[in-house]
């Protein structure tokens, strides 16, 4: 079975440019979340979708960020504009049961923002 | 919020030793993962385990819920086991999967 799917894996990128993460997730799963990992933050939930439906987005640093998930097999997280401070791995990560269930993370998408 | 914390931060082992990696938490939890995240930064699921006690090959978790701690154990370890463990907790009502993660374990394993 597919496991969840990021792209792009690497983006390199400069100071003011729009970047998108994409992330398709285990089909079947209900709930998709968004994570970034630096080495100050250690690994932070961003934004969580149930059922495509936003839940909680508290984790979202600013209103540069934002996330949408338009069904159930797809959603994106938009930096704009991006700055270098942006730069991190962003994890996506499905799980198909919320409270109880377990989580499967995607590889990632390292964006170095420059 | 609840407070997730592993020790050791670091860790150096010889191949072939045995280690203990612990995971404390600050309140009740309804979900407990363990992950290794690989030098290539894969976090990759070893343990769903929010209580008892899992075997997998050389590794082995044990989660005391009513205690507040989970323990990950490492036989034989290889080279390959490089890399962070990361201990990640489920709390609060509802249905949520919001994993809080610790600040990870960095293992080394030298040959």
């Amino acid at each position: 079975d597919a496991g969840v799917i990021q792209s792009p894996r690497h983006e390199v990128t400069e100071m003011g440019q729009e970047v998108t993460l994409r992330c398709k997730p285990i089909s079947g799963h209900d709930y998709l979340f968004w994570y970034r990992q630096t080495m100050m933050r250690g690994l932070e939930l961003l934004i969580y979708f149930n059922n495509n439906v936003p839940i909680d987005d508290s984790g979202m640093p600013e209103d540069r960020f934002s996330a949408k998930m338009p069904n159930a097999s797809f959603s994106t997280l938009k930096i704009q504009p991006s700055e270098p401070r942006d730069s991190a791995v962003y994890f996506c990560a499905s799980s198909l049961e919320g409270r109880r269930g377990e989580l499967f993370f995607g590889e990632g998408s390292r964006l170095t923002v420059l | 919020g609840i407070q997730v914390e592993q020790s050791p931060p670091d860790l150096i082992l010889q191949e072939g030793a045995n280690s203990t990696l612990r995971c404390n938490f600050s309140d009740s939890v309804n979900n407990l993962q363990w992950f290794h995240q690989n030098p290539w930064g894969q976090l990759i699921n070893l343990f769903y385990i929010p209580s008892g006690t899992k075997q997998n090959g050389r590794l082995s978790a044990t989660t005391v819920a009513t205690e507040r701690y989970s323990l990950l154990y490492i036989s034989s370890s290889q080279t390959t086991d490089s890399g962070v463990y990361f201990c990640a907790v489920v709390h609060g009502s509802g249905n949520t999967g919001k994993l809080i993660f610790g600040q990870g374990t960095t293992l080394q394993v030298k040959p």
